[in-house]
């Protein structure tokens, strides 16, 4: 059974903590990629991550970075934690490039930022 | 401009049909999905189709694509109580080395005994 874990599902931290986020699938796949989902916004991609190493920006980079040591794993880390980045984090991933991809999602990680 | 749109609440009687609708924008899309997020969960995938089909079919779930109008729908027969969730529909498309997807708010179904 194909799998995408988060390796905490809640957190509560405080303004200006360093956080991360940490995420692993056990698919071999290259793509990663970190959400952030909130009321009425839906889904907003923060970053994302096509090989090891490598790294793109989403739509909603700033104040978040992100690290891809290993296939299997990426991590999202917010530097100086604040209270506007209090949300669910979801991360995903799916095959490079193939027809009819399926995105995996983790089960989420809601971070409460005091 | 790169927007799906949805409908934001949907309520149904337990047993009715339920249709979720999208619109999308880029015709060049080449995939479209529909998603299901359960409470306090990620996302799972419920069905996808490819842009060159019309209808796809698989037990209780029902896709339309028109392309000519860009609209998707998701039609759930018999909906049950299990099925109250938010369903997000996306595309997906070729962005040079990678795909990209563009989500939609999702709809929050409802499904009242």
């Amino acid at each position: 059974d194909v799998k995408v874990t988060q390796s905490s599902r809640y957190l509560v931290k405080r303004t200006g903590e360093k956080v991360f986020l940490e995420c692993v699938q056990d698919m071999d796949h290259e793509n990663m990629f970190w959400y952030r989902q909130d009321p009425g916004l839906g889904l907003r991609l923060i970053y994302f991550s096509y090989d090891v190493k490598m790294k793109e920006k989403g739509d909603i980079p700033e104040g978040y970075s992100v690290s891809r040591e290993k296939k299997e794993r990426f991590s999202l880390i917010l530097e100086s934690a604040s209270t506007n980045q209090t949300s669910m984090y979801l991360c995903a991933s799916t095959e490079l490039k193939n027809s009819g991809n399926t995105i995996y999602f983790g089960e989420g990680s809601w971070l409460t930022v005091v | 401009g790169e927007d799906v749109e949805q409908s934001l609440f949907l309520s149904v009687r337990e047993g009715d049909s339920s249709v979720i609708n999208c619109t999308y924008t880029d015709s060049s899309s080449t995939y479209l999905y529909w998603y299901k997020q359960e409470p306090g969960a990620g996302l799972q995938l419920l069905t996808y189709i490819f842009s060159n089909m019309d209808m796809k079919q698989d037990q209780r779930l029902t896709v339309l694509l028109n392309k000519k109008d860009k609209h998707l729908s998701l039609r759930i027969a018999d909906t049950q109580t299990g099925d109250s969730a938010i369903y997000f529909c996306a595309e997906s498309k070729d962005a040079g080395n990678n795909r990209k997807l563009i989500w939609g708010l999702g709809t929050s179904l409802a499904v009242n005994p």
